[in-house]
């Protein structure tokens, strides 16, 4: 079991330009989470998929952002344009959703820093 | 309003001390609470799950504790090692939906 796979690890863009981040999920898995995390707000869901169908995108911040699940082993999260507000640590999250006892199996996250 | 509120919002204890760890919750209707570990440049990983009907559960040197009743958990560290440096996250779960509620987490320092 490889885990959840994010991919880059550190993304460094200008102000304006398009950032893909992007996410394989733990096979099986049929559950998929995106969330940023900053020091000042924590932990925030941006959007999560069932069975890869977009399921509650509400904490999507705005439109510059958008999700997509092809497929059940890939997803990838885009900003465009980038803004220097964006800056955080995007974690992707799996789970194997019988219930509300799964745990979410996170990956080591992209740190995106907008200059 | 679904809340999770943790406290301390950071602690520094030495190498072998032990350390208790809370969280308060408004998040109804209930249905789990997790406690999740963030190694520093990691994702979080899950250490522990306490239902409705569980008042402890231990794993190694973890022990979670739920009061339902006052809506409060505590996770204890036993016998603190270097590797414990980390933040502790508190997320419940509400029932019937996929909800989350995330805590600001508790960044614990454990000192040589």
């Amino acid at each position: 079991d490889a885990g959840v796979i994010q991919s880059p690890r550190h993304e460094v863009t200008e102000m304006g330009q398009e950032v893909t981040l992007r996410c394989k999920p733990i096979s099986g898995h049929n559950s998929l989470f995106w969330y940023r995390q900053t020091m000042m707000r924590g932990l925030e869901l941006l959007i999560y998929f069932n069975n890869n169908v977009p399921i509650d995108d509400s904490g999507m911040p705005e439109d510059r952002f958008s999700a997509k699940m092809p497929n059940a082993s890939f997803s990838t999260l885009k900003i465009q344009p980038s803004e220097p507000r964006d800056s955080a640590v995007y974690f992707c999250a799996s789970s194997n959703r019988q219930g509300n006892n799964s745990p979410l199996h996170f990956g080591n996250g992209t740190r995106l820093t907008v200059t | 309003k679904n809340q999770v509120e943790q406290s301390p919002q950071s602690l520094i204890i030495l190498e072998g001390k032990n350390c208790t760890l809370q969280c308060n919750y408004t998040v109804s209707p209930f249905s789990n609470l997790r406690w999740y570990k963030q190694d520093t440049g990691r994702g979080p990983v899950s250490l522990t799950i306490m239902t409705f009907s569980e008042n402890t559960k231990s794993n190694g040197r973890y022990t979670a504790t739920l009061d339902a009743d006052t809506k409060q958990s505590s996770l204890h560290i036993t016998a603190s090692q270097l590797s414990d440096s980390a933040s502790y996250i508190c997320v419940v779960y509400n029932t019937g939906g996929f909800k989350t509620i995330f805590g600001a987490g508790t960044r614990l320092f454990v000192k040589a």
